[in-house]
């Protein structure tokens, strides 16, 4: 059975902090990993990471990949509030796009 | 417009009744899905749909069944409702291509409490 284990659960920084959210992984046939920002409702895309070692980035958010060791870190740095969020990772695997989620991080940044 | 909507968004109904979430996208998305989310527990999925022929089972799909009336339509019915179905729902929708391997879009939720 697929599993995706998120860490920390929750965490509370102050704003200009930066944060590493873990995401750790076993997924038969892994194809991918996705990260989702939930603020109030539906999940939103983050990333896809496929491959081994190759940062992605968007704006003040980064994420990695570390296939032999099964498992990926969302890095936020300058901390805002509006980064208040639970941070999903789903591992994909081959059998077309079935995606299992973590129980996510819950994260709040104070002023 | 959003391109992933459900409804209703918040229902509250009792032991024993049958309930029917609905969900359309206007993505022109083939891939379907339904999830349910608890707190701790992230997004468990319960159905999904490659196209409007197919239909498979997801992780928790006992006391649920779909239907795909089309391609923008998938609807979750739960037959008789019981109270640890109480739980936030989600559609998604992905796109085919690439072999599937896209990201998915979700709709907005429905809150479902079961009484």
């Amino acid at each position: 059975e697929d599993k995706v284990v998120q860490s920390p659960l929750s965490l509370v920084v102050h704003e200009g902090d930066t944060v590493t959210l873990n995401c750790s992984y076993e997924v038969t046939n892994f194809r991918s990993l996705l990260w989702y920002k939930q603020e109030k409702k539906a999940p939103t895309f983050l990333f896809m990471l496929t491959s081994s070692g190759i940062e992605k980035k968007s704006g003040r958010l980064s994420s990695i990949l570390d296939k032999k060791e099964l498992f990926s870190i969302l890095n936020i740095t300058a901390t805002q509030t509006g980064d208040s969020a639970v941070y999903l990772c789903a591992g994909n695997n081959n059998a077309g796009n079935m995606l299992t989620f973590g129980g996510g991080t819950r994260l709040m940044v104070k002023p | 417009d959003a391109d992933v909507t459900q409804t209703p968004r918040n229902r509250i109904t009792k032991t024993g009744k049958r309930i029917m979430l609905e969900c359309s996208q206007t993505k022109g998305h083939d891939r379907m899905y339904w999830y349910r989310q608890d707190p701790g527990l992230g997004l468990r999925l319960i159905y999904y749909s490659f196209d409007v022929k197919d239909i498979n089972k997801g992780e928790i799909s006992d006391g649920y069944s779909v239907s795909r009336q089309a391609q923008a339509k998938f609807s979750l019915s739960l037959e008789s409702a019981i109270p640890n179905q109480t739980a936030l729902y989600f559609c998604a929708t992905s796109d085919g291509l690439a072999g599937g391997y896209n990201e998915q879009f979700f709709g907005p939720g429905t809150r479902l409490t079961v009484l």
